[in-house]
């Protein structure tokens, strides 16, 4: 299985600020998939990134907001941008192996 | 975005009890794949499914994917203090993961 490191853990950010989530994994992959765990529910994804070619955003989810970068095979950037209180989730970074998706341990956002 | 009906929401058990929760779709999935997740921590692959009306095991876990391929089921059998979590169901149909609602199961000592 495909080894996911995120950084950071954890932070709690003001409201108007931005944070930036890295997502490296050990192997090199075509593409990964951001998404959001908002407390207590499921996860819901936010957007595709492809190395090379901007990411694919899900309906709801804008570039403006959760810019991405992917600037090489192993390593991708979120940023949650003029954040506010309900922009409090864990972020979560994932990759497929064949066909199954792997998963970061995931980024938990509180903004005050 | 699109979500897959997962029951139970919750479930309330004793140590040793065996547990079955199951996912359905209105939608095909080519994979099924079912997460555990544990509090502060990213869902973890349990077991996955690729073929109509298979059934798969993996240790006291066992799981099957429907063979309409609308839906799946995920048994624990003689459950245990560690089993304690959030279950989510996944299916695949093509690139993208649609997540179930998630059951959350709790071991009542």
């Amino acid at each position: 299985s495909a080894v996911i490191s995120q950084k950071p853990s954890r932070d709690i950010c003001q409201r108007g600020t931005s944070l930036t989530i890295q997502c490296q994994v050990d192997s090199q992959v075509t593409m990964m998939f951001w998404y959001r765990q908002q407390p207590g529910q499921s996860l819901t994804l936010i957007a595709t990134a492809n190395q090379g070619s901007e990411a694919t955003y899900e309906s709801g989810f804008v570039i403006d907001k959760f810019p991405i970068s992917r600037p090489n095979l192993t390593f991708s950037t979120l940023t949650v941008s003029n954040m506010s209180p309900e922009d409090s989730s864990i972020y979560l970074c994932s990759v497929y192996q064949v066909t199954e998706a792997f998963f970061g341990q995931g980024t938990r956002l509180t903004v005050v | 975005g699109q979500q897959l009906n997962q029951s139970p929401q919750s479930m309330f058990i004793q140590e040793g009890e065996d547990v079955s929760m199951n996912c359905t779709s209105s939608s095909i999935f080519n994979t099924w794949l079912w997460y555990k997740q544990d509090p502060g921590e990213g869902p973890v692959l349990l077991i996955a499914l690729y073929k109509a009306g298979e059934l798969t095991s993996n240790g006291r876990l066992t799981a099957q994917f429907g063979i309409t391929r609308k839906d799946s089921f995920l048994n624990i059998s003689a459950s245990i203090p560690s089993d304690v979590g959030i279950y989510f169901c996944a299916g695949r149909g093509n690139e993208k993961l649609t997540f179930g609602t998630g059951t959350r199961l709790t071991i009542i000592p």
